[in-house]
């Protein structure tokens, strides 16, 4: 079958960095995607990775290593309304994307 | 520019009972889909299409039928609703890997 595996729950300081894991096994990938979600909102586009490698956009950052079909999300200086849900999410070819269950963050003051 | 729209915003249904749940964009994506989601689950791929007249099953499509008549819509059918399928419905298009969603719908089925 196919999986994403993430952390259920992370908590970090107000200013802190935190790393957010992704592990995936899918029949097929065509990249990395993360999106954030507040209670009671929809899900918001935050990063894709199609190649290894870093990509940083403005206090977030996603990572990419094909071969250990791993990726993170960085979240850098932290701020309260950063507490959401994380989700990374596969496109696994046609037009379909494979989501994880997500990653509770709670940022505290 | 209202992006992703979806009605109703919220529906009780009682079981055995049918009904759709609509989804419009206004910004000429060619592909859209319908995910629901549960609590402390991500967000399970029902249906999705990526084109007018073209749809295709994703993760979980028993019980759900759709239509996409016309590039901007995307409609999500329940033939004879489950308490199973009580859940928070969202619809999102695309161009490319970058998915918008809309507000959702969420469901209750009695």
């Amino acid at each position: 079958g196919q999986s994403l595996e993430q952390p259920s729950e992370v908590t970090a300081v107000e200013g802190a960095i935190v790393q957010i894991n992704c592990t995936y096994q899918t029949s097929g990938f065509y990249g990395l995607s993360w999106y954030q979600q507040h209670d009671g909102g929809a899900p918001t586009f935050l990063s894709y990775n199609a190649l290894d490698g870093l990509e940083e956009t403005g206090r977030f950052s996603s990572f990419l290593s094909r071969s250990d079909s791993y990726g993170y999300l960085l979240l850098q200086e932290l701020q309260m309304k950063d507490s959401a849900s994380y989700f990374c999410a596969v496109g696994t070819g046609g037009f379909k994307t494979i989501f994880g269950a997500g990653t509770r963050l709670f940022v505290k003051a | 520019n209202a992006g992703v729209t979806q009605t109703p915003k919220f529906h009780i249904l009682k079981t055995g009972q049918s009904m759709t749940l609509q989804c419009a964009q206004d910004m000429n994506h060619g592909y859209m889909s319908w995910y629901r989601q549960d609590p402390g689950m991500g967000l399970r791929l029902i249906h999705y299409s990526v084109g007018e007249g073209t749809t295709a099953k994703g993760e979980v499509p028993d019980g759900y039928n759709v239509s996409r008549l016309k590039k901007q819509n995307f409609l999500l059918g329940l033939e004879s609703a489950a308490p199973s399928q009580t859940s928070v419905y969202f619809c999102a298009s695309s161009s490319n890997y970058e998915q918008y969603f809309g507000p959702g719908t969420r469901l209750t089925v009695t």
